[in-house]
């Protein structure tokens, strides 16, 4: 199975701040199958992007995805109160799997 | 847009099974492909397996073989999820989602609820 790892495991910004998500895969995902995830306590995740840098349905696009190979990347470029929650990259070019998560909170 | 509601959470015995349902609500399956996750509690998210009901296909994660099977019933646009030989570490939320399929798999949206499954003596 490919193996994704998040970083960093915790990231503490300030509203209006551009954040960097980090997803390394531990070889290449096919046709850069790769999605994101945002995910708030008590909740299901949501879909932010597919296909590595397509947005989803009704996501701000102040949400951006890119990467290709085994490096890729989600960057909020502007923080906004609803954005501190936890994200999970997943690849989907062989059997699912996902990262263990990116936890953004409040600095 | 179809929405996807589980069943209520549940309680069980170690050894025991568990069944959790997913039913389209406003629509039918039609030719969906849903898929199962789990979150642990406090852990990240982990695939267990999908179902394409109109091809009555299936493909589970290594992990789970053996232990889980995923069943529908067309008529009521609701597919199952059910898991055998339940120990302490299967307790956790159980989500179904609508897998997006580029070729043999996808990304998951929408997702449903979730359905707390707690395994305790």
């Amino acid at each position: 199975d490919i193996v994704l790892t998040q970083s960093p495991g915790t990231l503490s910004l300030s509203p209006g701040e551009r954040a960097t998500l980090s997803c390394r895969a531990s070889q290449s995902v096919s046709s850069n199958y790769l999605a994101w995830y945002q995910q708030k306590p008590g909740q299901a995740p949501r879909l932010l992007i597919y296909d590595a840098s397509s947005r989803a349905t009704g996501i701000p696009d102040r949400f951006s995805g890119s990467g290709s190979g085994t490096d890729f990347t989600l960057t909020i470029s502007r923080l906004e109160p609803e954005d501190f929650a936890v994200y999970y990259c997943q690849q989907y070019g062989n059997s699912p799997t996902f990262g263990q998560g990116t936890k953004v909170d409040i600095k | 847009q179809v929405q996807l509601v589980q069943s209520g959470a549940e309680v069980k015995k170690p050894g025991s099974s568990v069944k959790v349902s997913c039913t389209a609500s406003g629509g039918t399956l039609n030719n969906y492909t849903i898929t199962w996750v789990r979150q642990a509690p406090g852990q990240g998210l982990e695939w267990m397996g999908m179902i394409i009901p109109i091809f009555d296909t299936r493909n589970y994660a290594r992990k789970f073989q053996g232990r889980v099977t995923i069943t529908t019933d067309e008529s009521t646009s609701t597919v199952f999820m059910e898991l055998i030989g339940l120990t302490s570490e299967d307790t956790a939320v159980y989500f179904c989602a609508r897998e997006v399929r580029r070729w043999l798999h996808g990304w998951f949206h929408p997702w449903g609820q979730g359905t707390l499954v707690t395994v305790s003596s």
